[in-house]
């Protein structure tokens, strides 16, 4: 069974900083690009970033761009979102997902987790 | 404003069908056939529904179609039920240097 499962989020001030990570299994991790997408409270959904099977190809949407570092360690099957430069905006339930293997759709979601940038 | 156009919400009654839009431009829907769209129900994560414009994974329910024309997309479910109604997003690959965008969703309200 495919799970993806996001650490825990929280609450940071803006300016502020947070690593997420997302722990994968019951697929072979090192053969699937890896995306992030998030959810503002009451909104739709947003596309953060991608990062390909061996790590060669990323790319960010521009909200993101020079703040957000995105990166995978195959060998411990997990990815990352280094979360810089903190906004209000950034608030906002972050799921990490799984590119299919032969498209560019989300055949698995993970089950999201919180955070909030506020003073 | 998000890169992929959707109506605000749509809706129908038990055992109706309805159409759900997503206009998009030559860089993205109307470039390439790689059109998804999803269903997130309250609290949860999104749900792959239509893959590669009008490809059904396996699971879900075949009264669920997509379709495309142009620079549009189309979701279309048929003899709607009430665990249809939910917030459903459209996605489709960019060629511009993102490489995804969402669609602002439609929330389908069955009457």
């Amino acid at each position: 069974e495919v799970q993806l499962v996001e650490s825990a989020g929280g609450l940071v001030k803006p300016g502020g900083s947070l690593r997420l990570s997302c722990a994968a299994s019951g697929f072979t991790f090192d053969n699937y690009a890896m995306y992030w997408v998030r959810q503002a409270p009451g909104k739709g959904l947003e596309w953060v970033s991608a990062i390909s099977s061996e790590s060669r190809y990323i790319y960010y949407a521009d909200s993101v761009q020079g703040r957000f570092t995105i990166s995978r360690d195959n060998a411990k099957t997990s990815l990352y979102l280094q979360m810089d430069s903190l906004r209000a905006e950034d608030t906002a339930v972050y799921y990490c997902a799984r590119r299919a293997y032969s498209g560019y759709e989300v055949d698995y979601w993970g089950q999201g987790t919180l955070v909030t940038v506020s003073s | 404003q998000s890169a992929l156009t959707q109506p605000a919400s749509v809706s129908g009654s038990p055992g109706q069908s309805i159409t759900i839009s997503c206009t998009g431009t030559s860089s993205d829907v109307g470039g390439y056939n790689y059109v998804s769209w999803y269903q997130q129900h309250p609290g949860k994560a999104p749900k792959l529904m239509i893959y590669d414009v009008s490809n059904r994974p396996s699971g879900v329910s075949n009264r669920f179609s997509g379709s495309k024309s142009g620079n549009t997309a189309s979701l279309t479910i048929s003899g709607l039920q009430a665990d249809d109604e939910a917030d459903y997003y459209c996605s489709s690959y960019t060629s511009t240097h993102i490489l995804v965008v969402f669609g602002g969703g439609t929330k389908l309200t069955v009457l």
